[in-house]
């Protein structure tokens, strides 16, 4: 069974730093497209950051040069390093697959994790 | 990275059928059967309910379909029930960036 567990948020300051994990089972993370996508309080989806099997990685605007998303291969884990941390960046971070039986659509999400940050 | 457009609610009654709008551009829903739809319950992760414009995941009832023409992508959701009311999200590839885009979202109420 596919299973993908984020874990790693919590209360941050503006200007800090939190590092993301989402816990893979059922599948290689490294074999697969996988997705952090937030969502605001109150507000919808938006995409923030990717990577595809093959290693290349990709980030929203509203994140470039302060967030970083890799894997573990040995962990099989999904990371999202976020530095420099605003108080727009505060959301709901969920981890996602894209598999191939479901095309482009996002067919597993894990139950999301709520960075708050706040002075 | 703009986002696709949505009507903020729709709203149906038990049994009836509603249709949830996404328009895009060329560059996306008009160019590509990328589209995808989500449902999202209060608190919950967000559930895959359509993907390639108009195909179900296993398990999704078949009450729900999906369409699309020219740059507008459409979910219909027929014999409406109680347990459909949810925030529903569309979402589609896009050639004018290196990320996917998600619509604005629509609350469905079910009357």
């Amino acid at each position: 069974e596919v299973q993908l567990v984020e874990s790693g948020g919590g209360l941050i300051q503006p200007g800090g730093s939190l590092r993301l994990s989402c816990a893979a089972s059922g599948f290689a993370v490294t074999s697969n497209f996988m997705a952090w996508v937030r969502q605001a309080p109150g507000k919808g989806l938006e995409w923030v950051s990717v990577i595809y099997s093959g290693g290349d990685t990709y980030n929203a605007d509203s994140v470039k040069g302060r967030f970083t998303i890799s894997r573990d291969n040995s962990k099989n884990t999904l990371y999202l390093q976020m530095n420099s941390l605003r108080a727009e960046d505060t959301a709901v971070y969920y981890c996602a697959r894209r598999s191939q039986e479901y095309s482009y659509g996002l067919g597993y999400w894990g139950r999301g994790t709520l960075v708050t940050v706040t002075s | 990275q703009s986002a696709l457009t949505q009507p903020a609610s729709v709203s149906g009654s038990l049994g009836q059928s509603i249709t949830i709008s996404c328009t895009g551009t060329s560059s996306d829903i008009g160019a590509y059967n990328y589209v995808s739809w989500y449902q999202q319950h209060p608190g919950k992760a967000p559930k895959l309910m359509i993907y390639d414009v108009s195909n179900r995941p296993s398990g999704v009832s078949n009450r729900f379909s999906g369409s699309k023409s020219g740059n507008t992508a459409s979910l219909t959701i027929s014999g409406l029930q109680a347990e459909d009311e949810a925030d529903y999200y569309c979402g589609s590839y896009t050639s004018s960036s290196t990320l996917d885009i998600f619509g604005t979202g629509t609350k469905v109420t079910v009357l």
